[in-house]
Parts: C-alpha cells; structure tokens; sequence
C-alpha cells in the first residue's frame, strides 16, 4: 500500500459545510497528489505538491484548495461541499528512485458524500 | 480530443482466454506509460508500466506500446476469475498522470 493511509474513510456531510480530507504517508515522498473518481469520468488531478508548502492546481481544482505544512501531510478542503462534490477522493505519491520513478501509488480512498 | 481513450464496452472473456485491451493517447511528446487495475470499491493498482517501444511481459501480462501511432495495449494471457476488474490506461506528461476512463473485464468461469 506504499504506506499512504487516508481518513476519514467514508464522510457524509451536507451543503455548504466545510470538510478536510487527510492523506498521510510514511516513506517520504516527494509528490503527493489528489484525485477525485466518478463514474463517466475516470480519475480526475484535483492539486498535486511537489514538497512542503508546494502546490500546483489540476484539471478540476475550483471548490477544493490544498496544503502541505509536512512532507508526510497532504490536506484536502472543501471550503463549502456541494452536491457535485460527492465522489470517491483517492490520494496518491509517486515513488522516486530505484526501479520505480514515474509510478504513482494510491491510498485506499475515501468516500465522501454531500446531502 | 481526450488525452487518454478507452473506447471499449466492458470486455467479457472465457477463463483461460486472452483479454485484449488498447489505450491511445493525445501527446506524441509522452514518455511512460501505465496500466492499474481497480477491483470494485478499492484503489487503482499498478500493474504494468511501460516506457520503449515494443512489449514488456511480466508474468501473465504483457503491455505493449507503438509510440508512432501512439497506443497502448495490455494482453492478459491465461485469464482468470480474479482478473475481472476495470483496467485504467495512464499516461505521464508535465509531471501528471492523466487516465482514461478504464475497461471492465470480466472472465467468466
């Protein structure tokens, strides 16, 4: 599992309240990154960080912002959830060195719902 | 014109048979190449990755790639009921990876 865990692991929360997604991983990566999935769409690049304080927007980045005070940390917030924001969020690191260098990893997921 | 296609409907296959699936991409400048698989209700796996030209076998899988006409496929030789599950294409380019929307197979015992 490349040491990545995710909580909370399933939120069901309603419109307009804020939520914060934690991704965590234990081998110090450089990269992390959050996507969300949904059907019809495959995995879709929310932001991604390549190192503390390092962020950058992905394809569907409104609504969402970011933060990495820790290399270990990756923090996803909805600032206000709305119904088009349920879906499953996975987090992912991509691996540097050896064999693997390009490879992304994923989390377990979590799966979040707005009423 | 999407990235990363999948065309293809959900794929069945007889067990012990080969599941063919292809992947083409957008971006000829593209260098690496990956596919996961993703059983229902948990996280992509890596299974294959591929960066020259040509196949790349590892075990029952062979990925093979022709970056001039710039596809990807995966071959699953010897099928099981444990391969069924949605395959996702990706592709890497300025430091992202962007996928496709998958292909279901299912191997029917």
């Amino acid at each position: 599992d490349a040491g990545i865990t995710q909580s909370p692991r399933h939120k069901v929360t309603e419109t307009g309240t804020p939520v914060t997604l934690r991704c965590h991983q234990t081998e110090n990566h450089r990269y992390m990154y959050w996507y969300r999935q949904d059907p019809g769409h495959g995995l879709r690049l929310i932001h991604y960080s390549y190192g503390v304080k390092d962020t950058d927007k992905g394809e569907v980045s409104d609504g969402y912002s970011v933060s990495r005070s820790k290399t270990e940390d990756f923090l996803l917030t909805l600032e206000s959830a709305t119904s088009s924001q349920t879906s499953v969020y996975f987090c992912a690191i991509k691996s540097s060195g050896g064999v693997s260098y390009n490879e992304q990893f994923f989390g377990p997921g979590t799966r979040l719902t707005v009423l | 014109q999407k990235e990363v296609e999948q065309n293809s409907g959900p794929l069945s296959v007889p067990e012990g048979a080969i599941a063919s699936l292809n992947c083409t991409y957008s971006d000829r400048g593209s260098q690496s190449f990956f596919w996961y698989r993703q059983y229902s209700g948990k996280s992509p796996e890596l299974i294959m990755f591929i960066y020259s030209n040509g196949d790349k076998e590892d075990g029952r899988f062979t990925a093979q790639l022709n970056k001039a006409s710039q596809y990807v496929s995966l071959l699953i030789r010897d099928s099981q009921p444990s391969d069924s599950a949605t395959y996702l294409c990706a592709v890497k380019g300025n430091n992202r990876l962007a996928f496709g929307k998958g292909n279901q197979v299912v191997v029917i015992p």
